[in-house]
This record gives structure tokens, sequence and C-alpha cells, in this order.
């Protein structure tokens, strides 16, 4: 069935530093979706992409959809402690009661202030 | 802030008991989820609403029982429930319009569920 890769699975860094995760597939996706979860909360989605090849922000984050459609990367600039948390892509394939959305299993960030 | 309010926030139900999770939205979106979350793993879907409609049930267990009494409002009720199912569950809605953007999905901050 259909899967998400999803990298790093884990990855802890300096306040300040940059961070870069992703997720990559062998499907082709209409749309990707990056949420950030923290600790006993519901994932907050942080952006969502709709067109290959879009590249958009989000304050210190930024997202891509990959221009084959099969791959994402998040980056975050400059982080801080708040951005401790589970980092998860989704990505749906499929439209109507037709569509599915796919989960990559998360990247766990842990930042040292 | 999440605008799918979900009550309550932790429950503890022994296997004999019944309850019922609720989950409220006022964005206007006709679609309405339910999932499970065990720790550390990305949400598992269960339910789907469309426009009040069950329009996907994803082989779950009788045990869980969905309800929309209305385009706002999703109750999931909860009976004979097994030590296993002890999860975060998540309600999440979406417009349910007919382009990619309106199937963006935004969650509650989820229900704790555990079960003795």
């Amino acid at each position: 069935g259909q899967q998400l890769n999803q990298s790093p699975q884990s990855m802890f860094i300096q306040e300040g530093e940059d961070v870069s995760m992703n997720c990559t597939s062998s499907s082709i996706f209409n749309t990707w979706l990056w949420y950030k979860q923290d600790p006993g909360e519901g994932p907050v989605l942080l952006i969502a992409l709709y067109k290959a090849g879009e590249l958009t922000s989000n304050g210190r984050l930024t997202a891509q959809f990959g221009i084959t459609r099969k791959d994402s990367f998040l980056n975050i600039s400059a982080s801080i402690p708040s951005d401790v948390g589970i980092y998860f892509c989704a990505g749906q394939l499929g439209t109507g009661n037709n569509r599915k959305l796919i989960w990559g299993l998360g990247t766990s960030l842990g930042v040292n202030p | 802030d999440t605008e799918v309010t979900q009550t309550p926030k932790h429950l503890v139900m022994g296997m004999t008991n019944k309850k019922s999770l609720k989950c409220e939205q006022h964005m206007g979106h006709r679609a309405m989820y339910w999932y499970k979350q065990k720790a550390k793993k990305p949400p598992e879907l269960m339910f789907v609403y469309s426009y009040e409609k069950l329009s996907i049930n994803e082989s779950v267990p009788s045990r869980f029982s969905p309800e929309c009494p209305n385009s706002s409002l999703l109750n999931l009720h909860l009976h004979a429930l097994q030590p296993e199912d002890s999860a975060l569950y998540l309600c999440a809605s979406s417009q349910e319009r007919d382009s990619y953007s309106g199937n963006t999905i935004y969650f509650g901050e989820g229900s704790w569920l555990t079960v003795v």
C-alpha cells in the first residue's frame, strides 16, 4: 500500500540552529500537509501545499511541494525551545469520497536552550 | 487556537461502561472525522461524515458508534471497550469543497481515553 517515508525520525539541535525534515513516497499526491503535535494535544496545521513546486512560508517555517509531487520538505529557521514537538507530514491521494490521507511516522524534534 | 472543540479532555471508563465523546466545530465545515492516535504514532482514520452522512468507516469495531446530529456536531459512542482501545481520540473537520484546499483537515485538541 501507499506509505510516506519521513526523515529524520528524530533530531536534537541547539537553539538558533536551522532544521530540515522531509517526506518522500513512490505515490503522487495532490496535497501535502505539515502538522506539529505537542504532547497531549491534537495536531496543529502548520502549512498546506496544493501545487507542485509551491513554496510556502509561515513565519520561520518554509515548506515546498516537490515538483514530482512525490515529496515535500519542511524547514524551520532559527529554532527556539517552543519548536519542540513531533512534526508529521501527510499527503493526500484522490478526490471526493475516494480521497485518502497518508501520514508519515513523524519527526521528533528536541531543542537545547 | 483550534476551532474544533472536543469534550471531555480526559475520560476513564470501565470495560462495561457506556460513554460518549463529543466534538463541535463552528467553521461551517461539512466533513467531520474521528481519528484514533496511539503514543508517538500518526493518527489513524476511523470514520468520516460528509454532509452529515457516514461516508467512510475504516472497519472499526462496532463497540465504537459514531453519530452526526447536525453539521456542527459529531459524537462517538463507546460501549464495552477493551484496554487496548486506550488512546487519544481526535475529531477533525474540513470544508468538503470540490477543491484540494477544501479538503484540508483541522484537528481538535483530542480526548484522552483510558479503559480500565
